[in-house]
């Protein structure tokens, strides 16, 4: 059984801040990892992925691989008011042909 | 416009009566699955497709069926719908399963 934990918060950060968050898996087959984003009552959307060991920045957003470890981190930068939502991990162990597995989330809050 | 539509956006049924969510998505991938949502439990997947014709269980199946009939159209359907079937169901598409584009969500209650 493939398993993605979170802490499913809230995290509170302060604006202009770095938000950190952090996921850990079970595989250790899983080739792909996955940040999507959902505010309340929206469809998550994809908003970093990594594949390689290391960081990987788009923008604002760093997202950081450790197979070693079974950890994945993203890292918000510059953190606003507008990033307040929850923060879904996703892994795929391979291929893509049973899709991904989601952890339960962090609830994420940007204090103005 | 690349989108996934699902329809409707709430629904509200009685136990055991037939109910089908439709998702049709725009990009021609070849990837689509249903999951559903639920308080302190997350994303599940429910059922997936491959391509055409090709469909295998996801997570959750029980209680669900699917069909892919066509390319673009992969409906849910719930033949005896039960309240533990209550939740936010998700239809999601993909050209290889991996970077999944989400439609916007069907609330469903079962009373």
């Amino acid at each position: 059984q493939k398993e993605v934990e979170q802490n499913s918060g809230p995290l509170s950060v302060p604006e202009g801040a770095i938000a950190s968050l952090n996921c850990t898996y079970s595989d250790r087959g899983s080739q792909s990892f996955f940040w999507y984003r959902q505010y309340s009552g929206k469809s998550p959307e994809l908003i970093m992925f990594i594949y390689s060991n290391g960081d990987k920045e788009d923008g604002r957003f760093t997202a950081q691989l450790n197979k070693a470890s079974q950890y994945v981190s993203l890292l918000i930068r510059d953190s606003q008011p507008s990033d307040s939502a929850t923060y879904l991990c996703a892994i795929d162990s391979g291929g893509g042909a049973d899709g991904l597995t989601f952890g339960k989330g962090t609830h994420l809050i940007i204090q103005p | 416009e690349a989108q996934v539509t699902q329809n409707p956006r709430y629904l509200i049924t009685v136990t055991g009566k037939k109910l089908t969510v439709t998702c049709s998505q725009n990009m021609n991938h070849e990837y689509m699955s249903w999951y559903r949502q639920d308080p302190g439990l997350g994303l599940r997947q429910i059922y997936y497709s491959m391509n055409v014709e090709v469909t295998d269980k996801g997570d959750v199946p029980e209680g669900y069926k699917v069909s892919r009939k066509e390319k673009r159209n992969f409906p849910l359907i719930l033949e005896s719908p039960s309240p533990n079937q209550t939740s936010l169901y998700f239809c999601a598409s993909s050209p290889g399963g991996e970077k999944l584009f989400f439609g916007s969500g069907t609330q469903l209650s079962v009373l």
